[in-house]
């Protein structure tokens, strides 16, 4: 089974929809990220968390709001998605501890398409 | 501000070259520095971490390097093969933020 998931794996919206995008996680990891891809801008911080109580944004953030439900969950939404957030979206975790250092493990990706 | 340059931006070699993928970054108050590999359309596998103190790591045929005080880390992939096909990108953990900045890929094809 997968460490860190993802869903939905695709999803195709119209402007103005909320959306959310939803990814757990069986590694055990307190900390926690969301990302964006887009063709040659490479990935880029949307939002992270390094535990339960602490929400930190990213470089990106406007337009997305997140929810850590539980240290496994983290949910990223799009109040009122608009075309420019067709995008490539990765959640990743990690760990900050002597043995894994901060070494990031992704989650296969949710495809978004906002028309 | 950190940024994280990988040069070339795409790169297709015979099978069985030895190769190496290049990784720049501006700021050397980093962490660790990660090599990822991502297939078209999938998520990203981690293939190497190097801690900020570490001069390389290698797995099987692959080694990276890191010379923080020249802001460079190389991938050496020996012997490649079509299998090793897919985008290389190289991400660097910054200090104190803890924050992951990401290249923006070397896109590999190895021919059979």
């Amino acid at each position: 089974d997968a460490d860190v998931t993802q869903t939905p794996r695709n999803r195709i919206t119209k402007t103005g929809k909320r959306i959310m995008l939803e990814c757990s996680q069986t590694k055990g990891h307190d900390r926690m990220y969301w990302y964006r891809q887009d063709p040659g801008l490479g990935l880029r911080l949307i939002y992270y968390s390094f535990d339960v109580k602490d929400i930190n944004k990213g470089e990106i953030s406007d337009g997305y709001s997140v929810s850590r439900q539980a240290q496994a969950k983290f949910s990223l939404s799009l109040e009122s998605a608009i075309p420019n957030q067709t995008a490539l979206y990765f959640c990743a975790t990690s760990d900050n501890n002597y043995i894994s250092y901060n070494e990031q493990f992704f989650g296969p990706g949710t495809r978004l398409t906002v028309l | 501000k950190q940024e994280v340059t990988q040069i070339p931006a795409a790169l297709s070699v015979p099978e069985g070259e030895n190769l190496v993928l290049n990784c720049s970054f501006t700021d050397s108050a980093i962490y660790n520095l990660q090599w990822f590999r991502q297939d078209p359309g999938k998520g990203l596998t981690s293939l190497l971490l190097i801690q900020s103190s570490q001069r390389e790591q290698t797995s099987g045929r692959l080694n990276a390097s890191l010379d923080k005080s020249s802001g460079r880390s190389t991938l050496y992939i020996a012997a490649s093969q079509p299998g090793d096909s897919a985008t290389y990108l190289c991400a660097v953990l910054l200090s104190g933020t803890y924050k992951y900045i990401f290249g923006t890929g070397t896109r590999l094809k190895v021919l059979a």
